[in-house]
């Protein structure tokens, strides 16, 4: 397996624009997670699937956020209208269950909004 | 404010030499990860503790689990360059179904 595999990695958008994240989570994992990172909060989560159906989305910042699962290969995170402020690296991550086990991260997607 | 602080923040030390990493907070916690991040990489997890007390080898990494679990350690003997990195830990909440990461020391080790 590839593991978990992110697109794209690197981003640099106008502010006000669209942003639209991807995640393939690795196969036959129920657990997908999207984390952000930045130097001033370190990792935080934003969002997570259990099954393609969200189960916690407390950690969305703003409802300019948004994520869905459509299937159980695929994970998008939208923001829309992006700000300088969104900049970080954006991560997914999946697992087998929820906290106990190991979470395999993809490579992030650098985001900058200028 | 960070559920879980984790400290130095940053370590610069020679090859050879041995460091202590921690992990407090004043929660208690199901389980607790470690993971090392290298620049470009997603974090990679390198041990779960569960058990208070709990002591695990990782060749020349030992992790420990505070008795009360609140608390834990990640001890490097006679570091190499490969180990440097950004190591997070990350525990499991006993209440709340939430995983929250600290947020990292920094180590580079210096040949």
């Amino acid at each position: 397996d590839a593991g978990v595999i992110q697109s794209p990695r690197h981003e640099v958008t106008e502010m006000g624009q669209e942003v639209t994240l991807r995640c393939k989570p690795i196969s036959g994992h129920d657990y997908l997670f999207w984390y952000r990172q930045t130097m001033m909060r370190g990792l935080e989560l934003l969002i997570y699937f259990n099954n393609n159906v969200p189960i916690d989305d407390s950690g969305m910042p703003e409802d300019r956020f948004s994520a869905k699962m459509p299937n159980a290969s695929f994970s998008t995170l939208k923001i829309q209208p992006s700000e300088p402020r969104d900049s970080a690296v954006y991560f997914c991550a999946s697992s087998l269950d929820r906290w106990g086990t190991e979470a395999f991260f993809g490579q992030g997607t650098r985001l900058t909004v200028v | 404010t960070q559920l879980l602080e984790q400290s130095p923040q940053f370590l610069s030390i020679q090859e050879g030499e041995n460091l202590t990493v921690y992990c407090n907070s004043s929660s208690v916690f199901s389980s607790l990860q470690w993971y090392r991040q290298e620049p470009g990489e997603g974090p990679v997890l390198l041990v779960t503790v569960v058990t208070g007390g709990e002591v695990k080898k990782l060749k020349r990494l030992t992790f420990q689990f505070g008795d009360a679990r609140k608390d834990s350690s990640l001890h490097i003997t006679a570091a190499q360059p490969g180990d440097t990195g950004l190591y997070l830990c990350a525990g499991e909440m006993e209440y709340g179904n939430k995983l929250v990461f600290g947020a990292g020391t920094i180590l580079r080790v210096k040949s």
